[in-house]
């Protein structure tokens, strides 16, 4: 699987859209983006993938650079409850493979 | 749909003893299981992956036979410390390949006194 590099921390108003990048830059043609969240003491949580197109769904927004090499969870009201560890992960699948995670964003939404 | 489950939640134990922690997969058949381990601050980290009706394939570093895994039907999944120490005192979460993406239990906390 191919290495992601994401900033330890960010902080986001609350109600304002939470942008967090993801760098993948050895990322494979077959290899897709998935990204997780860990809200502290709990299980991760599913939030969306991709492999070369913008997705969106009813929690988030994905955007894939053309070369692949990069990619941004938007979330587009964040709120207090969106406070957590945001993993982004590079992985084979649909059926995907094992699910290695990094370090992650820790994101920090403030009233 | 596709919800794991995990129990305990939490469970206390004296050193030496051992601990069963079992991941269901409530709604759905799910023929591989994966088992994380996760310290305070730190991330998530992979121990096992285990298939339904073989054996489990551990990471590099994990010692089997300290980590007994089963996973004997479509829907549960077993993890069993032996022989506990405060060492393995952990966050443990399960989860389970779906068709789409993985499902995660909501984790067992493991402290080893």
């Amino acid at each position: 699987d191919a290495k992601t590099t994401q900033p330890p921390s960010m902080d986001c108003a609350e109600g304002r859209a939470a942008n967090l990048p993801c760098n993948h830059s050895t990322i494979s043609g077959n290899e897709y983006v998935y990204w997780y969240r860990q809200i502290h003491s709990q299980g991760p949580q599913y939030i969306i993938h991709g492999l070369k197109n913008n997705e969106t769904n009813e929690m988030a927004s994905l955007i894939i650079t053309e070369d692949r090499k990069s990619s941004t969870l938007i979330l587009p009201h964040a709120t207090l409850r969106d406070t957590a560890v945001y993993y982004c992960i590079a992985t084979y699948g649909g059926s995907q493979g094992n699910l290695i995670f990094g370090k992650g964003t820790k994101l920090s939404v403030k009233p | 749909g596709a919800v794991v489950s995990q129990h305990p939640s939490w469970v206390i134990c004296k050193s030496g003893t051992s601990v069963k922690i079992e991941c269901r997969s409530l709604d759905f058949q799910a023929t591989t299981m994966f088992w994380y381990r996760q310290f305070p601050k730190q991330s998530l980290m992979l121990m096992a992956t285990s298939n339904e009706g073989s054996k489990a394939t551990y990471e590099q570093g994990v010692e089997k036979d300290k980590f007994l895994i089963n996973h004997a039907s479509l829907t549960l999944s077993t993890l069993t410390v032996t022989s506990a120490h405060p060492e393995d005192s952990s966050f443990y979460i399960c989860s389970a390949k779906t068709l789409a993406n993985n499902s995660f239990g909501p984790g067992t906390r493991l402290t080893v006194t």
